[in-house]
């Protein structure tokens, strides 16, 4: 199946600071791809659908001045974690489908594990 | 927007026993209904899908079944086995945004 890449697997950064994560399709374009949050035991709760060349639509209680999202290609988006907290410690986990498919299969990169301390 | 509801929470059940999990759907609209099963700290790894044309699909042990009419799907896992042990969470995919919504997930163990 299609391989979708995340990057980095696992990120510790100090409160305050800034984390950006990458998303990537590697063999299919993706003109959307999801972010989703996962907390220990818990579901993967849609965040925010990443919109290539466009803003992306944010979920509501998802602050999108904090989670900055950037989709500049159809291949690549990327989630800013801005001034992270340590509430904001969490599993993220990126989804796509190939570009002009619906009702599909969608492929879900690794995921990131942030904790900040 | 979408609101999908799973049950049981967890589910433990003997090797060999089977197993089924429950999905409710709100939107309509969905015509994507996908099972992941998820081991920890890992991506959710697809096992089976059905679309809404379908009333049941079966892949081995693996079975889902669609009633588009009361919006819930389920999953059947039979002759269960000490590797199926996983958390599980069923999906639903709209049409409109192609966006997918995930249950609370069912955590299962197969006793050996």
């Amino acid at each position: 199946g299609a391989v979708v890449s995340q990057h980095p697997s696992w990120v510790i950064c100090k409160s305050g600071t800034s984390v950006k994560i990458e998303c990537r399709s590697l063999d299919f374009q993706a003109t959307t791809m999801f972010w989703y949050r996962q907390f220990p035991k818990q579901s993967l709760m849609l965040m925010a659908t990443s919109n290539e060349g466009s803003k992306a639509t944010y979920e509501q209680g998802v602050e999108k001045d904090k989670f900055l999202i950037n989709h500049a290609s159809l291949t690549l988006s990327t989630l800013t974690v801005t001034s992270a907290h340590p509430e904001d410690s969490s599993f993220y986990i990126c989804s796509a489908s190939p570009s002009g498919t619906f009702n599909t299969e969608a492929f879900f990169g690794q995921g990131t594990r942030l904790t900040v301390v | 927007g979408e609101n999908v509801e799973q049950h049981p929470s967890t589910l433990s059940v003997q090797e060999g026993d089977s197993a089924v999990i429950k999905c409710t759907y709100s939107d309509s609209a969905s015509n994507y209904f996908p099972w992941y099963k998820q081991e920890l700290g890992k991506r959710p790894q697809l096992i089976i899908d059905i679309r809404s044309n379908v009333g049941e699909k079966k892949d081995q042990r693996i079975a889902v079944t669609l009633n588009k009419t009361a919006k819930h799907f389920s999953l059947h896992i039979t002759e269960t086995q000490p590797e199926d042990s996983a958390v599980y969470f069923c999906a639903a995919r709209t049409g409109n945004n192609n966006d997918m919504r995930f249950g609370a997930g069912t955590r299962l163990t197969v006793k050996p």
